[in-house]
């Protein structure tokens, strides 16, 4: 019974690049968050999926960062044109029930 | 959600007990007192949860005040391991839909030998 899988679990990526950052979640978990952590600093929610739709994005950067959780496959947060300010690590959460999250090892960004 | 109060750092000893508190006063009647940590550069940890009662796993101990505006972690025997920040949320526990979390400072125990 594997855990919450998140990959890779570092990034690198240029000014201006793509990165996109993929969470399975855990067997019969249909619910996704995705979290930020920048350096230094707490644990930001970003975004909140089941599967198909998005239920909370209110934490999600207004532009260049989108995220999905197609019917079939991991839940992927896309970052378009990234900048120095994204390198963070960026934590996936599942559940069945709301409360008990299981977070995944994260991906740790960086952007130079 | 409620906001929650801890104090940024603590020290224990390893083998004793390391007490986390956390104040949340303006928490509702329909929201529980949940506890994770994150152990360097890994992702949270789920610890317990609570709604009034005192509660207990394999992990930790949590008890929470009669009034419910503050709430206590027990680590019974804190090892090297246990160092971490610890994070108390409030938070409604919605039956039918997720929610999110939201996290504070914490606190920063450090289990010295």
């Amino acid at each position: 019974n594997a855990g919450v899988m998140q990959n890779p679990r570092h990034l690198v990526r240029r000014r201006g690049q793509e990165a996109r950052l993929r969470c399975s979640p855990m067997k019969g978990h249909s619910h996704v968050y995705w979290y930020r952590q920048l350096p230094e600093e707490g644990l930001k929610f970003m975004v909140y999926l089941q599967k198909e739709n998005i239920i909370d994005e209110s934490g999600m950067p207004k532009e260049r960062f989108s995220a999905e959780f197609p019917k079939e496959g991991p839940s992927i947060l896309r970052i378009q044109q990234v900048v120095r300010g994204d390198s963070a690590a960026y934590f996936c959460a599942s559940s069945s029930l709301p409360g008990q999250g299981t977070f995944g090892s994260g991906t740790r960004l960086t952007v130079v | 959600d409620a906001k929650t109060t801890q104090p940024p750092s603590m020290d224990c000893a390893e083998g004793r007990a390391a007490n986390l508190p956390c104040n949340h006063s303006t928490i509702s009647g329909n929201e529980y007192v949940y506890w994770y940590r994150q152990i360097h550069s890994q992702g949270p940890q789920y610890i317990i949860h609570g709604l009034k009662n005192n509660e207990t796993n394999e992990m930790a101990s949590l008890i929470i005040t009669e009034d419910r505006k503050s709430s206590t972690l027990i680590l019974p025997h804190a090892t090297l391991r246990d160092t971490a920040v610890y994070y108390c949320i409030v938070r409604v526990a919605r039956e039918t839909s997720g929610s999110r979390l939201t996290f504070g400072e914490g606190t920063q125990l450090t289990v010295n030998p």
